[in-house]
C-alpha cells in the first residue's frame, strides 16, 4: 500500500537549518509530484514548492524561494525539504504530500513533522 | 501570492447539506479545472476529498460533490454526518507563477 513516512518532530533555534525527510513505498516514486505543504499553529495551509516527477527538479513558492532546498534520492525513494534562516514564524507542522499531476490533486500524505523554532 | 478566500466557518445539523465556497481568481480557480478539496482532522494527514473541481477519489462518500461557477468553487456535503465534522481547505494550480495556492480554510460543525 501507498506510505509516506516523515522524520521525527524538530527543535530548532533561529537563524538554524531544519531538514525533513520523507521516505516513501507502495508505488512508483519518479511517477509521482513530492509536494511541501506547512501549517503553523492556527493558521491555514501553505503550500512551500515540489519536486517534478521523472527528474526531481524543484519548484519552489516566491516567499521561500532563497531559504528552502527540496530534492529527491530516487535510488532510496525519498524526498527532503530542508529550510534555513529559521524564524519564530516557521514554527509548524510540514507535510509532505504526493501527486500524479497539477489536477489530480495531492492523494496521499503523511502526517506531518513538527518543526519548534524555539531560543 | 494570495489565499483563496473562504468563510471561517460553516455548520448544519446531521442528515442536513452544507455548502463552503472558495473564491480565487481568473489566474487560479477560474482559469484551471485545478481545484481539489481537503479533509483535515487534528493530529490525522490531510484527506484528498475533492479533485479536479468535482471528482471523487476511491473512498469518499458520494456525500461530497463539488462545483465552480467563474472564479468560485464549492464543496457541497451532503446527509451531513458527526464524522464530517472537521477542517476544509479547497487548493488551486495557480499557473507557473504561482503554481499551488490553498484557500483560508473554512471550520465545519456538525450541530
Amino acid at each position: 500500500q501507498v506510505q509516506l513516512v516523515q522524520s521525527g518532530a524538530e527543535v530548532k533555534k533561529p537563524g538554524a537549518s531544519v531538514k525533513v525527510s520523507c521516505k516513501t513505498s507502495g508505488y512508483i516514486f519518479i511517477g509521482y509530484y513530492i509536494h511541501w505543504v506547512r501549517q503553523a499553529p492556527g493558521r491555514g495551509l501553505e503550500w512551500m514548492g515540489c519536486t517534478h516527477r521523472h527528474n526531481g527538479a524543484a519548484e519552489y513558492a516566491q516567499r521561500f524561494q532563497d531559504r528552502v532546498t527540496m530534492a529527491v534520492d530516487t535510488s532510496m525513494n525519498t524526498a527532503y525539504m530542508e529550510l534555513s534562516s529559521l524564524t519564530y514564524d516557521d514554527t509548524a507542522v510540514y507535510y509532505c504530500a504526493r501527486e500524479l499531476d497539477t489536477t489530480k490533486g495531492f492523494d496521499f500524505w503523511d502526517q506531518g513533522t513538527l518543526v519548534i523554532v524555539s531560543s | 501570492q494570495s489565499a483563496l478566500t473562504q468563510p471561517p466557518s460553516a455548520s448544519g445539523s446531521p442528515g442536513q447539506s452544507v455548502t463552503i465556497s472558495c473564491t480565487g481568481t481568473s489566474s487560479d480557480v477560474g482559469g484551471y479545472n485545478s481545484v481539489s478539496w481537503y479533509q483535515l482532522h487534528p493530529g490525522k494527514a490531510p484527506k484528498l476529498m475533492i479533485y479536479e473541481v468535482n471528482k471523487r477519489p476511491s473512498g469518499v462518500p458520494n456525500r461530497f460533490s463539488g462545483s465552480k461557477s467563474g472564479n468560485t468553487a464549492s464543496l457541497t456535503v451532503s446527509g451531513l454526518q458527526a464524522e464530517d465534522e472537521a477542517d476544509y481547505y479547497c487548493s488551486s494550480y495557480g499557473g507557473n507563477c504561482n503554481p499551488y495556492v490553498f484557500g483560508t480554510g473554512t471550520k465545519l460543525t456538525v450541530l
